[in-house]
């Protein structure tokens, strides 16, 4: 079974409004954490957004929430006032093991292309 | 502005030559991840080092590839012998140093095509 399944394989916005960027996962560990990376055209991965099992509120980085509805398993991205440079692949992830510790490796969706349109 | 160093950029090569990618993690972090990127199979987790001892390899094909940390700025990858299906991009990445929290950082990639 996928750990990380994101079902949009792409998705448009118009410029200046909010997406939302769909991740579910799966764990029967209690301790885990959920990343969200952003990588554009040119190859990079950005780091944008990072979630504990146990942390009681959303997580937020300036324009980008996570909407984590742990009962659910999801770990929804949400960017507000969308960019043009927002245009990009966005990959969820999943981090088994020992909360803030550094046990286990990243698991990858297989991500979401975003395209914003002017 | 701490960040993941990857060597080299790009590499074309032919196959059945030898390819040695090379990493330096952020200072401090002691927790190093390579992983490979191709349009068939995504991000797939290749090995994994913690204090420079490897955690996990069983990604990565044993019969060609091999991943070290000689020291905790350096971290290595090679293929040897390389074949045409390892055309792909190679990230390393690093994380949980004591003031990084639980982010994980990615290098830019090594894009290697092989002929």
């Amino acid at each position: 079974a996928q750990k990380i399944t994101q079902t949009q394989p792409g998705m448009f916005v118009q410029e200046k409004e909010a997406v939302t960027l769909d991740c579910t996962y799966d764990t029967s560990d209690p301790s885990y954490g959920l990343f969200w990376y952003k990588q554009p055209s040119s190859g990079e991965m950005i780091f944008l957004i990072y979630q504990g099992s146990y942390d009681q509120q959303n997580a937020t980085e300036g324009r980008y929430s996570l909407n984590f509805q742990k009962a659910r398993k999801s770990a929804n991205l949400v960017i507000s006032a969308s960019q043009l440079g927002d245009s990009a692949m966005y990959f969820c992830a999943m981090r088994e093991g020992n909360y803030g510790g550094s046990q286990g490796n990243l698991i990858f969706g297989k991500g979401t292309k975003l395209s914003v349109k002017p | 502005d701490a960040r993941v160093t990857q060597t080299p950029r790009h590499k074309v090569t032919e196959m059945g030559q030898e390819v040695t990618m090379r990493c330096q993690p952020i200072l401090g972090h002691n927790t190093v991840f390579w992983y490979r990127q191709t349009m068939m199979q995504g991000l797939e987790l290749l090995a994994y080092f913690r204090n420079r001892a490897p955690l996990d390899d069983s990604g990565m094909p044993k019969d060609r590839f091999s991943a070290e940390m000689p020291d905790a700025t350096l971290a290595t990858l090679k293929i040897q012998p390389s074949e045409p299906r390892d055309s792909a991009v190679y990230f390393c990445a690093s994380g949980f140093g004591r003031d990084s929290g639980n982010t994980i950082y990615f290098g830019e990639g090594s894009w290697l095509t092989v002929v």
